[in-house]
């Protein structure tokens, strides 16, 4: 089945560690995002890449950091430098037509104490 | 400013009661609206594109139509399993999506 598989689903870290959310697809997209979610907001983005190898900051970047070495996959870093960091965070992909949806994996909860 | 708005926050239904999402959007370029329905825990899930004025796309008991301000979701007949998070985005730009903050929708047996 072709999808974006996002790990792990809950993730606990104490503060002042980073920790890295990983992101696989296996739709064959190009563009790959990563949102973060909280109670009462829309999706906030953090990051996006167009393609292998580029990627490009987002309205809230500050604290986060992203690869993308392979078309498959886009992990997502959050640092220490992040202030508030628990929230929920979702991948998600395009297909290459430019005006499409986003598909989106089954996210992943962090929680910093 | 693109804006994305969605009303109302939080609704509830008995089953059968039919009603409307409301997706009202300020963008300088539409490329595209879209739906998604998300349940707790889970990421979003697709459910429609439209793309100019007046189209309509339906599925189920679900029913999608877009003005030039705003789009509907219309729900006949509700049951339990409808209930969810309904979202809705809009594409702004090549590479940008903005999203509204969804509607919380509960359908009581």
């Amino acid at each position: 089945d072709g999808g974006i598989t996002q790990s792990p689903k809950y993730l606990f870290r104490k503060e002042g560690q980073n920790v890295t959310l990983s992101c696989e697809q296996n739709l064959n997209h190009d563009a790959m995002y990563w949102y973060r979610q909280d109670p009462g907001q829309g999706l906030r983005l953090i990051y996006y890449s167009q393609i292998v190898n580029d990627f490009q900051k987002g309205d809230i970047a500050e604290g986060y950091s992203v690869s993308r070495e392979k078309k498959e996959s886009f992990p997502l870093t959050v640092t220490s430098a992040q202030k508030n960091p628990t929230a929920f965070y979702l991948c998600a992909s395009r297909p290459d037509s430019y005006n499409s949806p986003l598909h989106f994996g089954n996210g992943t909860r962090l929680t910093v104490t | 400013e693109d804006q994305v708005t969605q009303s109302p926050e939080a609704l509830r239904l008995q089953e059968g009661e039919s009603s409307s999402l409301n997706c009202s959007y300020t963008v300088s370029g539409l490329r595209g609206l879209f739906w998604y329905r998300q349940d707790p825990g889970k990421g979003p899930e697709f459910l429609f594109t439209l793309y100019s004025a007046g189209e309509e796309k339906e599925k189920e008991r679900l029913k999608a139509t877009l003005t030039k301000k705003e789009s509907f979701l219309h729900i006949t007949a509700p049951k339990p399993e409808d209930s969810a998070t309904y979202l809705c985005a809009v594409q702004a730009g090549t590479y940008k999506y903005i999203f509204g903050t969804g509607t919380r929708l509960k359908v009581l047996a």
